[in-house]
């Protein structure tokens, strides 16, 4: 079935650093790939949202791209900010499957 | 911007318990979720929706029962709460099927099983 995979569990930096956060999903059918961001004590929201057709999505400053070949989907930020920190889920929706599938989330803390 | 609603925010309750969680969507939605977050399982799928008194069965729906009621509610019940149900619950609603739309989150409701 369906799957997706972020294995960073956490992630410290300080500002002003570069933030990569890595992403692999599988599936069979045609992908649809969201990064929903979650801030302290509040529920998860939509970051961004990205499709077979344009593999790349832009929201914040938040760059995700989509790889078909290496089955990856990558968030990254040219200069993260300590109002950043929250922890950042990769959810992958197939074309074969309504359901969404989350990632186990990672933790970002950004150090001032 | 979607207004999803929870209460009770924090819950204690006993073994054996009874505990009803309670959500209300005013963006006119059709579809509402109950998730739950557990360190290291990210959101996993209790039960979800797509109308009033329609009830489908998500991905961990053991010891779990909902209702929805109107358009609006949502409530998830746990008829005899264990502590293996401790957890940060989450209700969300769509406009339409999950995939490839957005999910609007409430803001959780922290339950403690003793």
């Amino acid at each position: 079935g369906d799957s997706v995979t972020q294995m960073q569990g956490q992630v410290t930096l300080s500002e002003d650093d570069f933030l990569f956060i890595n992403c692999t999903y599988s599936t069979t059918w045609y992908p649809t790939l969201f990064w929903y961001v979650q801030y302290p004590g509040e529920g998860p929201q939509l970051l961004l949202k990205v499709t077979t057709a344009n593999n790349k999505g832009i929201s914040r400053g938040f760059e995700a791209t989509y790889d078909k070949r290496t089955t990856s989907f990558h968030l990254q930020k040219a200069s993260v900010q300590e109002s950043d920190s929250a922890v950042y889920y990769c959810v992958l929706s197939s074309s074969g499957s309504w359901q969404l599938i989350f990632g186990s989330g990672t933790q970002l803390t950004v150090m001032p | 911007e979607a207004a999803v609603t929870q209460s009770p925010r924090n819950k204690v309750t006993v073994t054996g318990g009874n505990v009803t969680l309670s959500c209300r969507q005013t963006n006119s939605h059709n579809y509402m979720y109950w998730y739950r977050q557990d360190t290291g399982h990210g959101l996993r799928l209790i039960h979800y929706s797509y109308g009033a008194g329609n009830l489908q069965i998500g991905d961990v729906p053991d010891g779990y029962k909902a209702t929805r009621t109107t358009q609006e509610d949502f409530f998830l019940l746990l008829e005899l709460a264990s502590p293996s149900q401790t957890s940060l619950y989450f209700c969300a609603s769509s406009v339409d099927r999950a995939s490839g739309n957005t999910l609007y989150f409430g803001e959780g409701s922290r339950l403690i099983v003793v």
